[in-house]
């Protein structure tokens, strides 16, 4: 069982929003404003994209958004497009003692 | 180019040792924490701790703690994860990744990870 709770997964059409929760605790997301969000392909290895609970690294597109509210943070993907297709993981730091705690992915698939 | 690059997949028996490596490039390796991450078949992924190259400081998560041993060589630029003796349950993908350092103050272990190697398969059977 992964200590942040994301939702198996989730669908869209191309050109809609979607958005893919993770819920924690106060130890780890609730607690700290180390939230980031990865994209994995199949067959590869994950990319980062969102860091700091809702800043973009250089490259990737303005599509994807990252908020915070209590203990749940969230990803945002607006205008849907075929290549967003992908698994999803949150993660956030947890203190000095459990350092780095993943969530349990989220398949996101493009209707 | 900024990267990490690990060594090749492994095929072992139980109860053999391993050591698989991640090589960086590009940048100042020693400034940089480097984290370990796993991927079972089909599964999620799990952090399983941390290297601070300029001073070989170890953090692990408690799920991995006495389970591996993560180490670095700031000399060659080089993390390693390594175990003493494997499990059928060690069969997995492993990441290297850089821990970042976005504003200038040096790399955290909370800060998220950036750059990652392009994973390392070990499989462990009789």
């Amino acid at each position: 069982q992964s200590a942040l709770t994301q939702p198996a997964s989730v669908s869209g059409s191309p050109g809609q929003s979607i958005t893919i929760s993770c819920t924690g605790t106060s130890n780890d997301v609730g607690g700290y404003s180390y939230v980031s969000w990865y994209q994995q392909n199949p067959g590869k290895a994950p990319k980062l994209m969102i860091y700091d609970v809702s800043n973009r690294p250089s490259g990737v597109s303005n599509r994807f958004s990252g908020s915070k509210s209590g203990n749940t943070a969230s990803l945002t993907i607006s205008g849907l497009q075929a290549e967003d297709e992908a698994d999803y993981y949150c993660s956030s730091y947890a203190g000095t003692s459990t350092h780095v705690v993943f969530g349990g992915g989220t398949k996101l698939t493009v209707l | 180019e900024v990267q990490l690059v690990q060594s090749g997949a492994e095929v072992k028996k139980p109860a053999e040792s391993l050591k698989i490596s991640c090589k960086g490039s590009g940048y100042s390796f020693s400034n940089y924490w480097i984290g370990w991450v796993r991927q079972m078949p089909g599964k999620g992924l799990e952090w399983m701790g941390t290297v601070d190259p300029g001073d070989s400081d170890t953090r692990y998560s408690p799920s991995f703690q006495g389970q591996v041993t993560i180490s670095a060589d700031k000399s060659i630029n080089t993390a390693y994860l390594q175990w003493s003796s494997l499990r059928a349950s060690d069969t997995a993908m492993y990441y290297c990744a850089r821990h970042g350092d976005y504003y200038g103050s040096g790399s955290k272990i909370g800060h998220a990870m950036d750059v990652w190697g392009q994973g390392t398969t070990v499989t462990v059977s009789s």
